[in-house]
């Protein structure tokens, strides 16, 4: 069974830092690429980041591209996401998912519990 | 960047109702598109991939259909676990862009 447990979210003051992480099991972590969700309270999903299964490629959101850094540790089935200069904008929970690719198509197949994140003075 | 952009935002239905939820790529995204469900304070879940291939466990009184830059998503008779916010997202580009969402509300 494929699980994804989140952790390391809080409350940080605006500019701070925070780093989080998805500690994954039931699935060979490093066949696949993973990626960051997130969500702001009462609002949509909004995609954050993915990482490829060798770490060789991410990719990025405007809206977090230069302050989030998303990396991986294969040998400990672990992803993580480095949030820095974070803003009121950025509170949101944050969910880890594992990209599934299927013939011509690609998606998020399944999704850790989320994490929540506030910045906040 | 893609846009997405689904239709109503809302919706009120009754058990046993058939609904349908549409979805707009602002550019051709061929069938790469997918449809989560999410129940409050839970994680989102996969419904239907491709377009309108359904993940394993969904029951078949959901299903999608389009290509292009048109997309639906239809529940054939409501149950009362299906009240929940549904999102559509594009994978055509590397940004998996979600539309705003649909709540389906009793």
């Amino acid at each position: 069974e494929v699980q994804l447990l989140e952790s390391g979210g809080g409350l940080v003051q605006p500019g701070g830092s925070l780093r989080l992480s998805c500690a994954a099991s039931g699935f060979t972590f490093n066949n696949y690429a993973m990626a960051w969700v997130r969500q702001a309270p009462g609002k949509g999903l909004e995609w954050v980041s993915t990482i490829t299964g060798t770490s060789f490629t991410t990719y990025y959101a405007d809206s977090v591209k230069g302050r989030f850094t998303v990396s991986r540790d294969n040998s400990k089935n672990t992803l993580h996401l480095q949030m820095s200069s974070l803003r009121a904008e950025d509170t949101a929970v944050y969910y880890c998912a594992k990209v599934f690719i299927v013939a011509s198509t690609r998606g998020f197949d399944h999704w850790g519990q989320g994490t929540l994140v506030t910045v906040s003075s | 960047d893609i846009q997405m952009t689904q239709s109503p935002s809302s919706l009120s239905a009754s058990i046993g109702d058939r609904v349908t939820i549409t979805c707009r790529a602002s550019q051709a995204i061929s069938r790469y598109f997918n449809w989560y469900q999410q129940k409050p304070g839970e994680a989102p879940k996969l419904l239907i991939y491709g377009a309108s291939t359904l993940q394993n466990g969904v029951p078949s009184r959901f299903s999608g259909s389009g290509s292009g830059t048109d997309f639906t998503l239809t529940i054939s008779s409501l149950q009362p676990e299906d009240f929940a916010t549904y999102y559509c997202q594009e994978s055509y580009s590397t940004l998996y862009t979600f539309g705003q969402g649909t709540k389906l509300e009793i």
